[in-house]
C-alpha cells in the first residue's frame, strides 16, 4: 500500500489538459515544497518531470506543470500528446522516510 | 552529463545476500552536493525508497540513511577508488524480488534526476 494516494487512471484527448493529483498528509505532501513527480513508460527507469513541487528540470517540457495545496499536490499536462502516455508517480517527504512515492496514474490519450 | 550504470545477478536464492553495483560517470560519489540512493519497485509494492548513501565535506563524514521495513537487512556503501556505490540486501526472501534502480538527487532536491538502466533481481530456488 503506498503512502500518497493517486488516481489509477486519467485519459484525454490530443490537446487537451489534464490534471491529476496525489494527497498525503500534514506530515509528508503538507511539508515543505519536496514533491516530484515522474514520468515512466513500460520498460523503462522513472524520469522526473517535476521537483521542488513546480519547478522543471532542464529539457523537460513546458507542457509540465506542477502545484500544491495542503495536503494535495497536483500535476498538470497540457496539449496532451500521444508521447505523454505513461505511468506517473508522485513523491514526498515523510515522517519516516527521505522519499515516499505515490502509486501511480496511468495516463491514456484517447 | 551524468550516468549511472548498474551491475549484479538477476538471480538470487532465498536466504542469499543481493548485491548490485551502480558505477557512476559525470559526478563524483564523493559529491557535497549529491546523494546516492537505490530504489526498487515491485507490482506488489510499487515503488520504494530503500536506502541512501552521501558524503558531506563540512563534517568529512559519510551519511546513510535506510528504510523502516529494511534497516536491518541493508547496507549501502561508497567506493571511492571506483567512483560507484554498493546494495547489499542480506536474508532475502521472494518478496524482495523486483527492479532495483540507482538514482542521484542534487542540492537536497526533492527530485532523483538521474536513475540507473533498472535491474530486475528474482528471488527464486
Amino acid at each position: 500500500q503506498s503512502a500518497l494516494t493517486q488516481p489509477a487512471s486519467v485519459s484525454g484527448s490530443p490537446g487537451q489538459s489534464i490534471t491529476f493529483s496525489c494527497t498525503g498528509i500534514s506530515s509528508d505532501v503538507g511539508v515543505d515544497n519536496y514533491v516530484s513527480w515522474y514520468q515512466q513508460h513500460p520498460g523503462k527507469a522513472p524520469k522526473l518531470v517535476i521537483y521542488d513541487v513546480s519547478n522543471r528540470p532542464s529539457g523537460v517540457s513546458k507542457r509540465f506543470s506542477g502545484s500544491k495545496s495542503g495536503n494535495t499536490a497536483s500535476l498538470t499536462i497540457s496539449g496532451l500528446q500521444a508521447e505523454d502516455a505513461a505511468v506517473y508517480y508522485c513523491s514526498s517527504y515523510a515522517d519516516n522516510s527521505p522519499h515516499v512515492f505515490g502509486g501511480g496514474t496511468k495516463v491514456t490519450v484517447l | 552529463q551524468v550516468q549511472l550504470q548498474q551491475s549484479g545477478p538477476g538471480l538470487v536464492k532465498p536466504s542469499q545476500t543481493l548485491s548490485l553495483t551502480c558505477a557512476i560517470s559525470g559526478d563524483s560519489v564523493s559529491s557535497d552536493r549529491a546523494a546516492w540512493t537505490w530504489i526498487r519497485q515491485s507490482p506488489s509494492r510499487g515503488l520504494e525508497w530503500l536506502g541512501r548513501t552521501y558524503y558531506r565535506s563540512t563534517t568529512s563524514r559519510w551519511y546513510h540513511d535506510y528504510a523502516v521495513s529494511v534497516e536491518s537487512r541493508i547496507t549501502i556503501n561508497p567506493d571511492t577508488s571506483k567512483n560507484q556505490f554498493s546494495l547489499q540486501l542480506k536474508s532475502v526472501t521472494p518478496e524482495d524480488t523486483a527492479v532495483y534502480y540507482c538514482a542521484r538527487t542534487i542540492d537536497d532536491s526533492s527530485g532523483f534526476d538521474y536513475w540507473g538502466q533498472g535491474t530486475l533481481v528474482n528471488v527464486s530456488s
